[in-house]
């Protein structure tokens, strides 16, 4: 079984411009979620999808962040305009429950952002 | 309010010191607590999910044990390929919040 795809997985861009990661998750999950770990701090919720629609974006920080899930399969996270902040490894997981109780939440390697 | 904290940050190892590792959490109704390894440059890798207190995981060398305020990764005879970064997280409503994790570095 495959699992969850990032790409890319580094990105270097400057303060201003827009990027867009992607992620695949592991096939027939409908829960999709992104998390970032930003230098120094621990790795943070933003966002969780239940099939194409958001359950919760509690944790996007601004309305720069977009996150969208195209018939509940990949998943995009734009940032636009990227901000120095913005900088940070942004993971995905997908489950196929609400708590996959047996197997926990599958992570992607994630994207590493730098922001200049 | 939530929180996770996970000591020690860091720790060095021989090959073969049995240790623990503790993450202590203050959440309103746990309904889950997650163990992951992290490898440089990779995403979180799932260890264990306990539930409730007095539950015990174990898993090669590792055995994830859980109290009320508190859970704890023992790591027996470990082996250098047992360094890593190790995270806790708590299950708030269909969300994970991650502690900040501990570093193991384990030496031949």
């Amino acid at each position: 079984e495959a699992g969850v795809t990032q790409f890319p997985s580094h990105s270097v861009i400057e303060k201003g411009q827009t990027v867009t990661l992607r992620c695949d998750p592991i096939s027939g999950h409908d829960n999709l979620y992104w998390y970032r770990r930003v230098m120094g701090k621990e790795i943070k919720f933003l966002l969780h999808f239940v099939k194409e629609s958001k359950q919760d974006e509690s944790g996007m920080p601004n309305n720069r962040f977009l996150a969208e899930r195209t018939g509940g399969t990949y998943s995009t996270l734009k940032v636009q305009p990227a901000e120095l902040e913005d900088s940070g490894v942004y993971f995905c997981a997908s489950s196929q429950l609400p708590r996959d109780r047996s197997y926990g939440y599958t992570f992607g390697s994630g994207t590493r952002l730098t922001v200049v | 309010e939530d929180q996770v904290t996970q000591s020690p940050e860091a720790l060095r190892l021989q090959e073969g010191e049995s240790s623990s590792l503790n993450c202590s959490y203050t959440v309103s109704g746990l309904r889950g607590l997650f163990w992951y390894r992290q490898d440089p440059g990779k995403g979180p890798e799932f260890l264990f999910t306990l539930y409730s207190a007095g539950e015990e995981k174990e898993k090669e060398r590792l055995k994830a044990t859980l109290t009320k305020k508190e859970s704890f990764l023992h790591i027996t005879a470990p082996k250098p390929e047992d360094s890593a970064t190790y995270l806790c997280a708590v299950d708030l409503r269909g969300k994970l919040q991650f502690g900040a994790g501990t570093q193991v570095v384990v030496t031949p």
